[in-house]
Order: structure tokens, then sequence, then C-alpha cells
């Protein structure tokens, strides 16, 4: 089993559509969280970290879950730029502090 | 300011050749990583090194792969007698602190392309 698990898509979507990713951990030493964006034969860029808390940028909205290890990430009003692959990264704070990447879900807005 | 920055962007390779691979991670950051990124894989993770520390190898995949750290700034990494199976996508990124906290941010480089032929 991979140690962070999301649903490689593709999620079509037209424009200005709610759209939300769900991914899934299994290391419960994880202790940061995050979303990368990977645009096509990009390198990755951080979107937005996760807090405990939940916490949203704009139009978009991140939650963590820690009893269920589970980590979402909602874009409101989708727009055709929001087009990327959208990977879920999860980092153990002790030992090794890599961060270790889900498989990515890749998000296709259509106009 | 400037981000990571790697070279070349793009290297072809016969089988069984060495190649360099190099990275200049932002100033004053002090943690530094490898990763690699194979067609339509997730990344996987090489190596990590974090100020004056011993690296973290386990990432490795094979005692063909090395990394080095010179100064604590620019790191190469060389994979020796190169395969097939290592064409991919090499990327490399740095952090301000790698002690972390949720904003130790890490920055990737644009990633070289590996091909061995």
């Amino acid at each position: 089993r991979k140690e962070v698990e999301q649903d490689p898509g593709p999620f079509n979507v037209p424009e200005g559509a709610t759209v939300a990713f769900n991914c899934t951990y299994s290391n419960s030493a994880s202790q940061s969280f995050f979303w990368y964006r990977q645009d096509c034969r990009k390198e990755p860029k951080l979107l937005m970290s996760v807090y405990s808390s939940g916490n949203e940028d704009g139009r978009f909205t991140a939650q963590l879950n820690r009893a269920s290890q589970y980590i979402s990430l909602l874009i409101r009003d989708s727009k055709l730029s929001d087009s990327a692959t959208y990977l879920c990264v999860v980092r153990r704070d002790t030992g090794r502090r890599a961060l270790t990447f889900g498989s990515g879900t890749r998000l296709q807005v259509q106009p | 300011g400037a981000g990571v920055s790697q070279s070349p962007s793009n290297k072809v390779t016969e089988k069984g050749k060495d190649v360099e691979l190099r990275c200049d991670p932002i100033s004053g950051h002090t943690a530094l990583y490898w990763y690699r990124q194979s067609l339509g894989q997730g990344l996987e993770f090489l190596i990590y090194f974090q100020g004056n520390s011993a690296p973290d190898k386990s990432g490795l995949p094979s005692d063909r792969f090395s990394a080095e750290r010179t100064g604590g700034s620019v790191s190469t990494l060389t994979i020796q007698r190169t395969q097939q199976e290592d064409s991919a996508v090499y990327l490399c990124a740095s952090s301000p602190t790698g002690a972390g906290e949720v904003t130790d941010t890490q920055y990737f480089g644009p990633g070289t392309r590996l091909t061995v032929l």
C-alpha cells in the first residue's frame, strides 16, 4: 500500500464548478501536510499548506482529519487555469524530513 | 529572487555511461533534497542534505547513485553505469531550515530530464 493515496482522476469539470480532491495517508507519524500543483512537464509548486484547523486561500480550501488520516482540497469557481495535477504531500517532522508525494489527481477544467 | 536552478535541463546518454546532475539551491537555504519522477509516476525521494549533518541516503535506489553537497550549497547527483530504468526527471528542492515545521516550504527546481538509450 502506498504511503499517500489519491484518486488519479482525471476530473473533467466545467468552468465555474466546485471540485473536491481527497487523499489518505498511512503513516501516523506524518505531521505536516501540503497540496502542491504540477503543470505538465513542470516542477511541483506549493499550492497551500494544510493546517489542523483547516485553511482557506481564495477559492481553495484545505481540510485535515488526523483521526481518519485524510486530507482534502476544495476548489470553488474553477478556472481554466486550474487545470493541472494536484499532488497530496505529507512529511514526517522527525527523522526523514523529505516529502512523500501521492501520485496526483489530474484536473481538466473545460470551457 | 533567484529560485532553485538545475543543469543540464535535458541529458541523453547511452546505457553504461556515468552522468552528473547539478543543483543550485536558493541562497541561504540549509536543506537540499533530490527526488525523481518517472513517466506517469509520483515523485520519489532520493537523498536529503541538512546543513553539516550526514545526508539521509535512504531513498537512493542502488549503489550506482551518489550525491554530494559542497560548501553547504551546490549539490551534484551522480549516476554511474546508467540503465534504461534510470530515465526520469530528476528534481532538486531546497528549504530554509529543513527543521520540518509546516512553514519550511520546499521549493523545486525545473528538473533535469534524463534519457538513457
